[in-house]
């Protein structure tokens, strides 16, 4: 067990629709980031949060936003889903030995 | 941005051999640099990782080795086990104040008994 936790394991939805996923980092941990893996574009980054302020963004889609709140969990917002949305979502945290990434268990969505 | 290739793709060991995963990345600032492991349908596990001040790190079967001149990195499981059966990821960090993993594509290692 990581200490990183997300909620929901699993997620089924239809083409259209908005879903927000949910992660609480390590305590202690400052920094947050999504990743999204699919079986075609593999392990791939999406943003970074510390302490509140977005820090870096990858190849995150314009209809996909995250925050992080002041008790540092963050929330990552997927809207407008097509089926190529479908893939695994981690969140991940680090904290003093910042580049070491601790990843939850992921969410699975499914969109249909 | 960071690319990184890693190889082989695939490779099965028997029980009792060693492993060996290569890894090269093309940011010459790059300087942490982790694998992971991943059961299936699991979360990426860090397993080892090595900063740039240092070529080798080593801990119990598991050592990874570092050639910053050449770009590459690379993991060594020795006496495998089929509990070590998974898929393993390298994950360089871009340089220069970011915190940005790279994944590999991965390497699905099949230890047979």
């Amino acid at each position: 067990d990581s200490g990183v936790t997300q909620t929901p394991k699993h997620l089924i939805t239809a083409t259209g629709q908005r879903v927000t996923l949910r992660c609480s980092p390590r305590s202690g941990d400052l920094s947050v980031y999504w990743y999204q893996q699919s079986l075609d574009q593999g392990l791939q980054f999406l943003i970074h949060y510390y302490n509140g302020e977005e820090r870096a963004k990858g190849n995150i889609l314009e209809r996909f936003s995250a925050q992080q709140f002041p008790d540092l969990h963050s929330e990552l917002n997927l809207s407008s889903l097509e089926l190529g949305d479908s893939a695994l979502y981690f969140c991940a945290s680090s904290g003093g030995t910042r580049e070491t990434q601790y990843f939850g268990p992921g969410t699975r969505l499914l969109v249909l | 941005g960071e690319n990184v290739e890693q190889h082989p793709s695939t490779l099965s060991v028997q029980e009792g051999d060693s492993a060996v995963i290569k890894c090269t990345y093309s940011d010459s600032a790059s300087n942490y640099f982790p694998w992971y492991k991943q059961e299936l349908g699991k979360r990426p596990q860090l397993i080892i990782d090595i900063r740039s001040n240092v070529g080798e790190k080593k801990d119990q079967r598991i050592a990874v080795t570092l050639n910053k001149t050449a770009k590459h990195f690379s993991l060594h499981i020795t006496e495998t086990q089929p509990e070590d059966s998974a898929v393993y990821f390298c994950a360089p960090l871009s340089g220069a104040g970011s915190y940005q993993l790279t994944f590999g594509k991965g390497t699905k290692l099949s230890v047979i008994p």
